[in-house]
């Protein structure tokens, strides 16, 4: 089967690091997309990596392991806005997206 | 770019009632997606166009559900009848193929149906 697996639930605090992570089992593999999404929105694309390595994008940072199955999305400097949930998506074979269950942001001050 | 427009955004409706979603993509845009998420199934994909024709439909629940893509501009997701269970909010994505699984989503329609 095809599985994304990642943490339901993190806190951290606003002007700190966190690290979102996935780890994944999927028949085809293309790459790893990553998406914001605010209570009451709509998805927004944040970062999609092929190939392993950092891709670093303003404050957020994606990271993949193709030989693990495993990426991260890296947060710095946390700002409150920050605080919605994360979700990992792997592109298969068929152009198509499967994706996680969704990680939520918990931001403190 | 106005990016992908869905409507309604919010629709209530009784059970045994039609309920008609709409999207316009964002031209240029060749793949668009249908999406239901709820709390407890997540993100479900529905169906998948591209090109304006169906790829992928096997997401479609049931017989009730059904959805077309007359041309490039113009996409309907059609419930009929509803049933309470089928509320949720439903989106609709699009992308391109030198996007890099990008995709834009549109800001949904939240049905209730009661």
């Amino acid at each position: 089967g095809q599985s994304l697996e990642q943490p339901s639930e993190v806190t951290a605090v606003e002007g700190a690091i966190v690290q979102i992570n996935c780890t994944y089992q999927t028949s085809g593999f293309y790459g790893l997309s990553w998406y914001q999404q605010h209570d009451g929105g709509a998805p927004t694309f944040l970062s999609y990596n092929a190939l392993d390595g950092l891709e670093e994008t303003g404050r957020f940072s994606s990271f993949l392991s193709r030989s693990d199955s495993y990426g991260y999305l890296l947060l710095q400097e946390l700002q409150m806005k920050d605080s919605a949930s994360y979700f990992c998506a792997v592109a298969d074979s068929n152009y198509q997206l499967i994706w996680g269950a969704g990680t939520k942001l918990i931001i403190k001050p | 770019d106005a990016g992908v427009i869905q409507s309604p955004r919010h629709e209530v409706t009784e059970m045994g009632q039609e309920v008609t979603l709409r999207c316009k993509p964002i031209s240029g845009h060749n793949s668009l997606f249908w999406y239901r998420q709820t709390m407890m199934r997540g993100l479900e994909l529905l169906i998948y166009f591209n090109n304006n024709v169906p790829i992928d439909d096997s997401g479609m629940p049931e017989d009730r559900f059904s959805a077309k893509m007359p041309n490039a501009s113009f996409s309907t997701l059609k419930i009929q009848p509803s049933e309470p269970r089928d509320s949720a909010v439903y989106f609709c994505a699009t992308s391109s193929t030198e996007a890099n699984y990008g995709y834009t989503f549109g800001s949904g329609t939240r049905l209730t149906v009661v």
